[in-house]
């Protein structure tokens, strides 16, 4: 079954730090360019951060960037999002995103979503 | 920063209606467009990709149409099930328009 699932929500103060995880099943994780996106409460969609298929390059929003760390680990088909810094502002439901683009390295923050993941919700607030 | 504008931002129609909803960019865009489709609690799905691309699966009452500044999401017979919020997306840089809420009449 193709999906992808993630995890690593929760609530958290403000300033502290949350690790997402969004375990890939069903195709060939290795090869596409991944994305975070969230979705505030009652909200639209927000871009968040992008890697290329081989982890040699990322991108990040800028509310996010300096803040937020996207990684991959090929071999365990996962994607990660490491936040630090957390912010209010960043309560949203996290979505792990499949791009159609297979064996792309990123030059910039591009792409779009085929597949996406159920969610993890993040609350910060203290 | 590009800007994507949807209008209108709510809209009720009726089964059967033709429904257009508009994307409008803040300056000309060179890169492609792509629509998804939000139903209620659920998770965005992708429609359209590369302005007019249906993507494999989605019916083909939807299209998606558009060059420079101005694009379309064109849904030829409205069905109850596309009761749902409409997101564009411009692929690079990515930004999503704000949305716009479908409701059925």
């Amino acid at each position: 079954q193709v999906q992808l699932v993630e995890s690593g929500g929760g609530v958290v103060q403000p300033g502290r730090s949350l690790r997402l995880s969004c375990v890939a099943s069903g195709f060939t994780f290795s090869n596409h360019v991944m994305h975070w996106v969230r979705q505030a409460p009652g909200k639209g969609l927000e871009w968040v951060a992008v890697m290329s298929y081989d982890g040699s390059n990322r991108y990040y929003a800028d509310s996010v960037k300096g803040r937020f760390t996207i990684s991959r680990d090929n071999a365990r088909n996962t994607l990660y999002l490491q936040m630090n810094s957390l912010r209010p502002e960043d309560t949203a439901l996290y979505y792990c995103a499949r791009d159609p683009a297979v064996f792309v390295v990123v030059v910039a923050a591009m792409g779009a979503f085929d597949l996406w993941g159920q969610g993890t919700m993040v609350t910060v607030s203290s | 920063d590009i800007q994507l504008t949807q209008s209108p931002s709510f809209l009720s129609a009726s089964i059967g209606d033709r429904v257009i909803i508009t994307c409008r960019a803040s300056q000309g865009i060179s890169s492609y467009l792509a629509w998804y489709q939000q139903k209620p609690g659920k998770v965005p799905k992708l429609l359209i990709y590369a302005t007019s691309t249906l993507q494999s699966g989605v019916p083909s009452r939807f299209s998606g149409s558009g060059s420079g500044t101005e694009f379309t999401l064109t849904i030829s017979s409205l069905q109850p099930e596309d009761l749902a919020t409409y997101y564009c997306q411009l692929l690079n840089p990515i930004t999503f328009g704000q949305g716009t809420r479908l409701e059925i009449k």
